[in-house]
């Protein structure tokens, strides 16, 4: 199965701004979903886009989807420290009912 | 409501020994499923199950077994730890009802093999 590879691997950004990661793959997904977790912690559900939808909002979450591309990306708007954590894109391969294949994640630094 | 529970937080063992990380959940969730995670590695598939009795192999099973005797448990044996086995195990669960496929995770086990 595959995964997903975020870029970049690591963001450092000031309180206030905007922050964008992104996730590629290669093959055709059922849906993908984001991931936040912070240090220490297990794994928080952020938000799932399906294969047939192109942008998805929750809060100061923005998330795009663009299957021509294979490539997903994860908009912060108007940034705290508290963001501070790792975010992982999370892949449900077509075809496969049960298998959510995790990218390796970026890390994004909110500076106070 | 407590959702996925983990024990334990942490445990260092001897190469050779055998141990079995606890997974418990409390929201009647029919799939649940462990992952491993390494630096730099992200989380790793090692075995899931959709209900009691059914299991199946993930990206990395070798080394681990597992077994699903009631909705709620979902244990995960190492019979002879060695330290590639050394990582950070998560479970994780969601209901197979409906289209929400959200995952539920636990906080973790730290595993040190010496």
């Amino acid at each position: 199965s595959q995964q997903g590879e975020e870029d970049p691997q690591a963001l450092s950004i000031q309180e206030g701004e905007n922050a964008t990661m992104n996730c590629s793959y290669k093959t055709s997904i059922n849906n993908l979903q984001w991931y936040r977790q912070n240090s220490g912690r297990g794994l928080v559900h952020l938000i799932l886009i399906r294969s047939n939808e192109r942008e998805k909002h929750s809060g100061r979450l923005r998330v795009t989807l663009d299957t021509s591309k294979k490539s997903s990306s994860l908009l912060i708007t108007a940034s705290r420290a508290a963001d501070t954590a790792s975010y992982f894109c999370a892949l449900k391969s077509r075809g496969s009912n049960y298998k959510l294949t995790f990218g390796k994640g970026t890390l994004l630094t909110v500076n106070p | 409501n407590a959702g996925v529970t983990q024990t334990p937080k942490f445990q260092v063992l001897k190469t050779g020994q055998s141990m079995t990380l606890q997974c418990a959940q409390d929201m009647n969730h029919e799939y649940m499923s462990w992952y491993r995670q390494d630096p730099g590695m992200g989380l790793r598939l090692i075995h899931y199950s959709v209900g009691a009795g059914i299991t199946d192999q993930g990206e990395v099973p070798n080394g681990y077994n597992v077994s699903r005797s009631t909705t709620e448990d979902f244990p995960l044996r190492l019979l002879s730890a060695a330290p590639s086995q050394t990582s950070v195990y998560f479970c994780a669960s969601r209901t197979d009802r409906g289209s929400n496929e959200k995952l539920f995770f636990g906080s973790g086990t730290q595993l040190s093999v010496l």
